[in-house]
């Protein structure tokens, strides 16, 4: 089984409606993260979260929400979805006990919007 | 703030070197990364190097860090098609607040 999930792997939504993407890890890592992927931009960070409870935001938090209610799992929400967030979402963790903090990520989420 | 800049594409011959360059500019990068990440999946580590390591090698792969002129190259040996990918460098600070810094990555694409 993967170490770290991502539901759905593919969501068409339409402009304007709310959508959630879930991540869920068994690592025991405390580190999580959320970045999307355009082609030519790389990785950009959205949020990320260093224990349960704790937010931060990244360098394109605008239009997004996170939720970290436990330590397995981490959700990013699209609170109004519009077409320039269609992209590649990963989810990422990472332990802090660890010295090189490798980030270790999901699968993707294919989001388009229309 | 840091960055971290890399060409976007490499073309190889299938038994080539391939070697992939990066340069970042935070002098007090700690950890630096390769990341590779193949059609359709998630990112993988690849191999890390610290920075007061100049050289690693695990297999086919060679990390070369110049850490006067903060620039990071992974060198593939005997380069496979398999081998095609995007790569990605990353960098991070020092302490535990630091997140990694990731390149726009480098399409390597190895034909016959």
């Amino acid at each position: 089984d993967a170490d770290v999930t991502q539901t759905p792997r593919n969501r068409i939504t339409k402009t304007g409606k709310r959508i959630m993407l879930e991540c869920s890890q068994t690592k025991g890592h405390d580190r999580m993260y959320w970045y999307r992927q355009d082609p030519g931009l790389g990785l950009r960070l959205i949020y990320y979260s260093f224990d349960v409870k704790d937010i931060n935001k990244g360098e394109i938090s605008d239009g997004y929400s996170v939720s970290r209610q436990a330590q397995a799992k981490f959700s990013l929400s699209l609170e109004s979805a519009i077409p320039n967030q269609t992209a590649l979402y990963f989810c990422a963790t990472s332990d802090s006990a660890s010295g090189q903090e490798t980030q270790y990520f999901g699968p993707g989420t294919r989001l388009l919007v229309l | 703030g840091e960055d971290v800049e890399q060409s976007l594409f490499l073309s190889v011959r299938e038994g080539d070197s391939s070697v992939i360059n990066c340069t970042y500019t935070d002098s007090s990068s700690t950890y630096l990364y390769w990341y590779k990440q193949e059609p359709g999946a998630g990112l993988q580590l690849l191999t890390y190097i610290f920075s007061n390591m100049d050289m690693k090698q695990d297999q086919r792969l060679t990390v070369l860090l110049n850490k006067k002129d903060k620039h990071l190259s992974l060198r593939i040996a005997d380069t496979q098609t398999g081998d095609s990918a995007i790569y990605f460098c990353a960098e991070r600070g020092p302490g535990g607040s630091y997140i990694p810094t990731f390149g726009r990555g480098t399409s390597l694409i190895v034909h016959p």
